[in-house]
This record gives C-alpha cells, sequence and structure tokens, in this order.
C-alpha cells in the first residue's frame, strides 16, 4: 500500500522559507513516477504548486515559479518543497501525492499538514 | 492557465437522489479530465479519470462524461457516505488546473 506523510514546520514567519518533506512507503522513488505538491487555503480550493520527476526534472506553476523549489531525494525515497518569500497568502494545507507512471492521475495523497504564515 | 469552473457550487440532495455537477474548462481540454472527492479534513480521493473512467474501487455510483470544454460528474443514488466537495481537475495543459469545488450535502 502507497503511502505518503507530510512533515515539516507548521509555523513560518513572513518572509521566510517553508519547508516540507514527503516521505514515500511502498513505492520506490527511482520508478517512472512523478511526484506533486498540492495546496489547498483555509476554506478554498486546491491549487497545483508543481512536481518533480526521478530524475529532478521538475515542472512548476507559473504563479509560484520565483518561488519554489522541489528536490528528490531517492536514497531517502522523498522529495521536498521549498517556497521563499512567503507571506500570509500562503498560509494552506500542502498536500503531497502521487501521479502514477505520468498519467496525470494523482491517485495516492499524503494526509496533508497546515502551515501557518504569521509573526 | 485553463480555467475551470464548476456548478452549482453546492447543493442539497435527499439520500437515494440523483446528484449531477457540471465542469466547465476555458478551452478545449479534450477528455484530459480528473474528478476527486474531498471528505472534511481529508484529503482529496481519486475518484474518475480521462473525463469518464472510474478508478478502480470506486463504487459505481459514480460516473463521468463530457469531452471539449463540458463535463458532467453525477452520482446515481447520493449516499450519506457520498458527502463531500467535489472537484474537477484538467490535465490537458501545465499547470494542472481545479475548479472552485462542488459540495454536496444531504437534505
Amino acid at each position: 500500500q502507497v503511502q505518503l506523510q507530510e512533515s515539516g514546520p507548521g509555523l513560518v514567519k513572513p518572509s521566510g522559507t517553508l519547508s516540507l518533506t514527503c516521505v514515500v512507503s511502498g513505492d520506490s522513488m527511482s520508478r517512472s513516477n512523478w511526484w506533486s505538491w498540492v495546496r489547498q487555503p483555509p476554506g478554498k480550493g486546491l491549487e497545483w504548486i508543481g512536481e518533480i520527476y526521478r530524475s529532478g526534472s521538475t515542472n512548476y506553476n507559473p504563479s509560484l515559479k520565483s518561488r519554489v523549489t522541489i528536490s528528490v531525494d531517492k536514497s531517502k525515497n522523498q522529495f521536498s518543497l521549498k517556497l521563499s518569500s512567503v507571506t500570509a497568502a500562503d498560509t494552506a494545507v500542502y498536500y503531497c501525492a502521487r501521479d502514477k507512471d505520468g498519467s496525470r492521475k494523482l491517485d495516492y495523497w499524503g494526509q496533508g499538514t497546515l502551515v501557518t504564515v504569521s509573526p | 492557465d485553463i480555467q475551470m469552473t464548476q456548478s452549482p457550487s453546492s447543493l442539497s440532495a435527499s439520500v437515494g437522489d440523483r446528484v449531477t455537477i457540471t465542469c466547465q474548462a476555458s478551452q478545449d481540454i479534450g477528455n484530459y479530465l480528473n474528478w476527486y472527492q474531498q471528505k472534511p479534513g481529508k484529503a482529496p480521493k481519486f475518484l474518475i479519470y480521462d473525463a469518464s473512467n472510474l478508478e478502480t474501487g470506486v463504487p459505481s455510483r459514480f460516473s463521468g462524461s463530457g469531452s471539449g470544454t463540458d463535463f458532467t460528474f453525477t452520482i446515481s443514488s447520493l449516499q450519506p457516505e457520498d458527502i463531500a466537495t467535489y472537484y474537477c481537475q484538467q490535465y490537458n495543459n501545465l499547470p494542472f488546473t481545479f475548479g472552485p469545488g462542488t459540495k454536496v450535502d444531504i437534505k
């Protein structure tokens, strides 16, 4: 059974950098999947942040591209998200998800982690 | 970016009712559309891909149809456990974009 688990600080100061990690179990990041980050502000809808492939190739949402870095550590079977220069508008539940074989089906999701941007 | 709209934004229906949600894309996306279910406090659950194909293990009362710019999601007989918000998502172009969601409640 594939499982994803997000972790990282729940509180980040404005202008700081949000850093999250997603640990994957039940699947290998060396396989031909893409791995995504999606966020959801409280009470609002879903926003795709970006994705990474096992090779390290990435695609980012242009609305966040200047502030986002997604990286992969295959040896630890995990991938990470960094979002810089955060503001209150970046307060959200952040999810990691698997896109199996590049099918563009986000078929497995982590439980999500709330990150609040506040002084 | 491709903009996705959904209607209605919310609905209330009785157990056993047929429920229909529409999703519209701002440009032709072929059949590159997914549907997700999100229950309160939970991560989205993947339901339908390629506009009309049911993911393995998803109950057959859920279905999807459409192509191009107009899509429909249907619950043939609403069950109490279907209370959730439903999102469409296009994957014809990056960035992936989601509709604003339709909240389904029991009357």
